[in-house]
């Protein structure tokens, strides 16, 4: 079966620019979360959505960030204003039940590149 | 909240060397997870642990519960093996990880 998918896979675009990052789990998988991986650095947790219940929005750095689950299943990422700092690259991983004892899959990223 | 520290930051090995990767906690978790993340960024979960020790292929993960410590053994270690290994934790919430700053290992042949 499909494992879980990101789009785009790269994207450069200028600061102050919006942009709009797209993952779709693994289907049945309930739980969502995305993650952030700067340069060097480990992977930052950001947002966790699991089922119908209100997402986790305790890691999103700042108001320009913002994320939504339509149906249960697919996710978007936006980050508004873009800023030179916000370039890493976004991780999204689901899991079949959510919890941080249920195995996370991963997709392989998107690499945001602010100029 | 949980801090999550590994070691050692890099490690060098020749082909066939036996490996050990170390994770500290701080505060007592439920599970804890390895992963394995390649160059070009695909992130692959290897192992979730909440006691004992767990093998699989080459790979063996230990952890004890009492000591807040866990290790992750690469036994007869080949460049293929060459990845980050990053441990996990859960937050305080159980909701989502903790994530390790990761180990870099390359193997050479």
């Amino acid at each position: 079966g499909a494992g879980v998918s990101q789009s785009p896979s790269n994207k450069v675009t200028e600061k102050g620019k919006d942009v709009e990052l797209r993952c779709d789990p693994i289907s049945g998988h309930t739980a969502l979360y995305w993650y952030r991986q700067s340069l060097g650095q480990g992977l930052e947790f950001l947002i966790y959505f699991q089922g119908n219940s209100a997402p986790d929005k305790s890691g999103l750095p700042s108001d320009r960030f913002s994320a939504e689950r339509t149906g249960g299943s697919v996710s978007t990422l936006t980050i508004q204003r873009t800023q030179q700092e916000d370039s890493a690259v976004y991780l999204c991983a689901s899991s079949e039940q959510g919890g941080a004892d249920s195995p996370l899959h991963f997709g392989n990223g998107t690499r945001l590149t602010v100029t | 909240k949980n801090e999550v520290e590994q070691s050692p930051q890099n490690l060098t090995a020749q082909e066939g060397e036996f490996i050990t990767i170390n994770c500290s906690y701080s505060v007592g978790i439920s599970a804890l997870h390895w992963l394995q993340q390649h160059p070009g960024g695909g992130i692959v979960s290897l192992f979730m642990l909440s006691s004992g020790k767990k093998k699989h292929g080459r790979l063996i993960a230990t952890i004890n519960i009492q000591e807040k410590h866990s290790s992750l053994h690469i036994t007869a270690s080949h460049p293929r093996d060459s990845a980050v290994y990053i441990c996990a934790v859960p937050n305080q919430a159980g909701t989502a990880l903790i994530f390790g700053k990761g180990t870099t290992l390359s193997v050479s042949s």
